[in-house]
């Protein structure tokens, strides 16, 4: 089975902190993503990466930045919190290539709260 | 301009009641794929079904069922004979062809009462 893991469940951070929330999975995926959930809002793509030191920005790449210098581990950085980026944080892999279906995996989840 | 609408913010049903979720989407492209994860209250995502544009044959596993119907641009699911285990939040998503980014619909909050 595919596996995704996220370093943390919950954190809480203070506002101005530089956060980093860590993803690594473990079935040699091209692809990984980070994504937010919030409320009515469903998931909103942050940034995603098709390989190793390679990203893009997805819809809400404001305030964060990412770093994929292996291939199963890819990281989310706030440089600067602020409140308005508490939210779940999500993030997901798959194996990569335009054609067939190529589900993604989601890790659990990391609830950040910034005070 | 792609997009998933599930029109359901919230259903709550009591334990062996039928409940349909809905998922409209919107594409211009010919070739596309649909998905539906389930997020129980652990906060994974859980893959559940993927269809592809070409594909409408409706599938069943088990208590879960999905139509997809391209006439509509839906691909609604059914559970049946509901259980609570069944409660969480449930998303609808989209991709084209020629992308890895999945669109999400912003999620169904699906209860089910003993």
């Amino acid at each position: 089975d595919v596996k995704v893991t996220q370093s943390s469940r919950y954190l809480v951070k203070r506002t101005g902190e530089k956060v980093f929330l860590e993803c690594v999975q473990d079935m040699d995926h091209e692809n990984m993503f980070w994504y937010r959930q919030d409320p009515g809002l469903g998931l909103r793509l942050i940034y995603f990466s098709y390989d190793v030191k390679m990203k893009e920005k997805g819809d809400i790449p404001e305030g964060y930045s990412v770093s994929r210098e292996k291939k199963e581990r890819f990281s989310l950085i706030l440089e600067s919190a602020s409140t308005n980026q508490t939210s779940m944080y999500l993030c997901a892999s798959n194996p990569g290539g335009v054609g067939g279906y190529n589900e993604q995996f989601f890790g659990p989840g990391t609830r950040l709260t910034v005070l | 301009a792609q997009k998933v609408t599930q029109a359901q913010t919230e259903i709550s049903v009591v334990e062996k009641e039928d409940v349909t979720l809905d998922c409209v989407y919107e594409t211009r492209d010919t070739t596309y794929y649909l998905f539906w994860y389930k997020q129980p209250p652990s906060g994974e995502l859980v893959f559940l079904i993927r269809r592809n544009s070409f594909d409408e044959q409706n599938e069943i596993s088990g208590r879960y069922s999905w139509n997809f119907q391209k006439s509509t641009s839906s691909f609604n699911f059914t559970i049946t004979a509901s259980q609570v285990v069944d409660s969480a939040v449930y998303f609808c998503a989209l991709r084209s062809y020629n992308t890895d980014k999945l669109i999400f619909g912003t999620g169904t909050r699906l209860q089910v009462f003993p």
